[in-house]
């Protein structure tokens, strides 16, 4: 079984459109992520949700609206899709009290704006 | 400011020899976490190792110790005996604080295993 599973691994759109990642978690963790992968490869944080609840917004802009309808799953909307846009997203997952043991990434999606 | 610095963009090292991947921090928190993750090919990322802000031992985990020295803010990456499947990126990484919840990565370092 996967422990975080990230749908759709490939996205490929037009700018302008909505679009949605989803993600969920069996490990039983109670904090999980977004982080994003730009075209060099750096790894920056977005979001990060604590059973259910917003904690980290890293400036991140309106367009992009995370949902945790529980905390085994979170999603991310985006708005009216950009060039800049295009990266890998990658969903993470993490037991709060015992963050030492590492943060379960998902296997990314690769989002492509045209 | 640069929390995390990765200053080799790119490694190239023999097949079977050892090979350290530099790691710097920069941190005012006495209570703090460092991690590596692999990144292949294929995208996805894999935990390595972690070392503790506290732990008085370096950290270790089959092929891979972690050289944490802290009055140097500095946690390097030591592969033994490496194997062509090391090919890949890798990112150190911290977590600051006992509550914190994010990772705050490097900009990795791209290891290549020639045969």
């Amino acid at each position: 079984d996967t422990a975080v599973s990230q749908t759709p691994k490939y996205l490929v759109t037009q700018m302008g459109n909505d679009k949605s990642i989803k993600c969920e978690q069996n490990l039983g963790h109670d904090t999980m992520y977004w982080y994003k992968q730009d075209s060099k490869k750096f790894l920056k944080i977005m979001f990060s949700y604590n059973n259910k609840e917003l904690i980290i917004n890293e400036t991140v802009p309106n367009r992009f609206s995370p949902k945790s309808p529980d905390k085994a799953h979170l999603n991310l909307h985006i708005n009216s899709l950009e060039l800049g846009d295009s990266a890998v997203y990658f969903c993470a997952s993490s037991l709060r009290r015992q963050a030492i043991y590492g943060y379960t990434f998902g296997s990314g999606t690769r989002l492509t704006v045209v | 400011a640069q929390k995390i610095t990765q200053t080799q963009p790119g490694m190239f090292v023999q097949e079977k020899e050892a090979v350290t991947l530099d790691c710097t921090y920069d941190t005012s928190d006495p209570s703090y976490g460092l991690f590596w993750y692999k990144q292949p090919s294929s995208g996805e990322m894999i935990f390595l190792i972690y070392q503790g802000s506290y732990d008085q031992q370096n950290a270790t985990e089959g092929r891979y110790s972690l050289n944490f020295q802290k009055a140097r803010k500095s946690a390097n990456l030591v592969i033994s005996a490496s194997q062509l499947g090391d090919s890949a990126m890798y990112f150190c990484a911290m977590r600051e604080g006992q509550g914190a919840q994010k990772l705050v990565f490097g900009q990795g370092t791209r290891l290549t295993i020639n045969p």
